[in-house]
């Protein structure tokens, strides 16, 4: 299994730009976490998703949309980019019952000018 | 504001010592804390968790000890490598497996 895999591994956006950050796992795990990590903090969930069709906000939804289609991939969108969102961002997707072990993808790097 | 916070931001310590990585909570209702490991460039590592009935679990190398009376929590990592310098995380699980991290504390283990 390739695990949770996340795509691009970096990216730079102009202010006003649009991207996708994409999520796919292969455990045919059922639940599915975006977070983003500033320099030197803690992650901060920004969605989460139960299974495919749900998804639900998390802390720091703003600025963020996501769908879920199919249970392998997780989509993260950002419509109108802001440097606040200058980041490191984690995919990580977790079993139903699975609980505490989260399964992270290596992380996109973004930045925003 | 957040619920999980962590007293130091940096640990050094020698290969072979000990290590004790330390967490305050303040969310009493939380079922379970967790540990996770972040080395540089990758994604956070699961390390081991506690329910919240428990004080004290044991995995490989590393112990973890909860105090609810003090709403605290620790990681002690037994004979540290250099293989262990890394972010360490503690989490609180809140709920449809969501978890709520704390800043992180990073050990640096000195040859």
């Amino acid at each position: 299994n390739a695990g949770v895999t996340q795509t691009p591994k970096f990216r730079i956006l102009k202010i006003g730009q649009s991207m996708t950050l994409q999520c796919t796992q292969d455990m045919n795990h059922n639940y599915m976490y975006w977070y983003r990590q500033d320099p030197g903090m803690g992650l901060k969930l920004i969605y989460y998703s139960v299974g495919a069709g749900i998804t639900d906000k998390g802390e720091v939804p703003n600025g963020y949309n996501v769908s879920r289609s199919t249970t392998e991939d997780f989509p993260l969108r950002l419509e109108l980019a802001a440097p606040s969102q200058t980041s490191v961002y984690f995919c990580a997707s977790t079993p139903t019952g699975g609980g505490n072990e989260q399964f992270f993808g290596p992380g996109t790097r973004l930045t925003v000018l | 504001g957040e619920s999980v916070g962590l007293h130091l931001p940096t640990l050094s310590v020698q290969e072979g010592d000990n290590s004790i990585i330390n967490c305050a909570y303040s969310n009493s209702a939380s079922d379970y804390f967790i540990w996770y490991k972040q080395e540089s460039g990758k994604g956070p590592q699961f390390i081991i968790d506690i329910r919240s009935n428990m004080d004290k679990r044991q995995g490989q190398r590393v112990t973890v000890l909860l105090n609810k009376t003090v709403k605290h929590l620790s990681l002690q990592i037994a004979a540290t490598q250099p293989g262990d310098s890394a972010v360490y995380f503690c989490a609180e699980n809140t709920g449809y497996s969501t978890l709520t991290f704390g800043k992180g504390t990073m050990l640096l283990v000195s040859p």
